[in-house]
């Protein structure tokens, strides 16, 4: 069963921020929110991850609402290189599942010139 | 320089024909872990070892064999491949713990005819 909903695609113009939602409506309190990206059938790559408080790193910033049952993952400038399938996970912070990532089938994102 | 490395990059073989996959690590890490991604969907795993001696099933291992020689050393084995099997195949890597982020090598490509 899932434990995130994500958009299928979106488009973002070059240059603007994109926003990329996620629902996890059922998430614990054991559990964070992760954001990978794959790039044309290259390994994902590791984005950003949060527990409760907004996050912000060199890449994007990740703010998860006050209940915790979605975030959005932002890219403040999107770039061509920026086009990517993003994925959105939920993780146990510890126990015998923490090591699974649970791979959806993302949003396509797009970024048009 | 890549800090997890996949052998070969792209491979073709023959129903019935043993073939194995090689991932070196130089993150130091101690987990590693074998997926395999089919068109349209997201990672499967197929196996993960949280350290030499520690070897465990993930989702989808049957048809699959692993051997991990050293802690950067990680191999999967198709004993007898099928054209089922065809897909993208990605290592990755872990520290493991609270922070457990998980680094993907850039994939091998099988195709089995």
């Amino acid at each position: 069963d899932a434990k995130t909903t994500q958009p299928p695609s979106m488009d973002c113009a070059e240059g603007r921020a994109a926003n990329l939602p996620c629902n996890h409506s059922t998430i614990s309190g054991n559990e964070y929110v992760y954001w990978y990206r794959q790039i044309h059938s290259q390994g994902p790559q590791y984005i950003i991850h949060g527990l409760k408080n907004n996050e912000t790193n060199e890449m994007a910033s990740l703010i998860i609402t006050e209940d915790r049952k979605s975030s959005t993952l932002i890219l403040p400038h999107a770039t061509l290189r920026d086009t990517a399938v993003y994925y959105c996970i939920v993780r146990e912070i510890s126990g015998a599942g923490s090591y699974q990532l649970t791979f959806g089938k993302g949003t396509k994102l797009s970024v048009i010139p | 320089d890549a800090d997890v490395t996949q052998t070969p990059r792209n491979r073709i073989t023959k129903t019935g024909k043993r073939i194995m996959l090689e991932c070196s690590q130089t993150k130091g890490h101690d987990r590693m872990y074998w997926y395999r991604q089919d068109p349209g969907l997201g990672l499967r795993l197929i196996y993960y070892s949280f350290d030499v001696k520690d070897i465990n099933k993930g989702e989808i291992s049957d048809g699959y064999s692993v051997s991990r020689q050293a802690q950067a050393k990680f191999s999967l084995s198709l004993e007898s491949a099928i054209p089922n099997q065809t897909a993208l195949y990605f290592c990755a890597t872990s520290e493991g713990g609270r922070q457990e982020t998980q680094y993907f090598g850039p994939g091998t490509r099988l195709l089995v005819l």
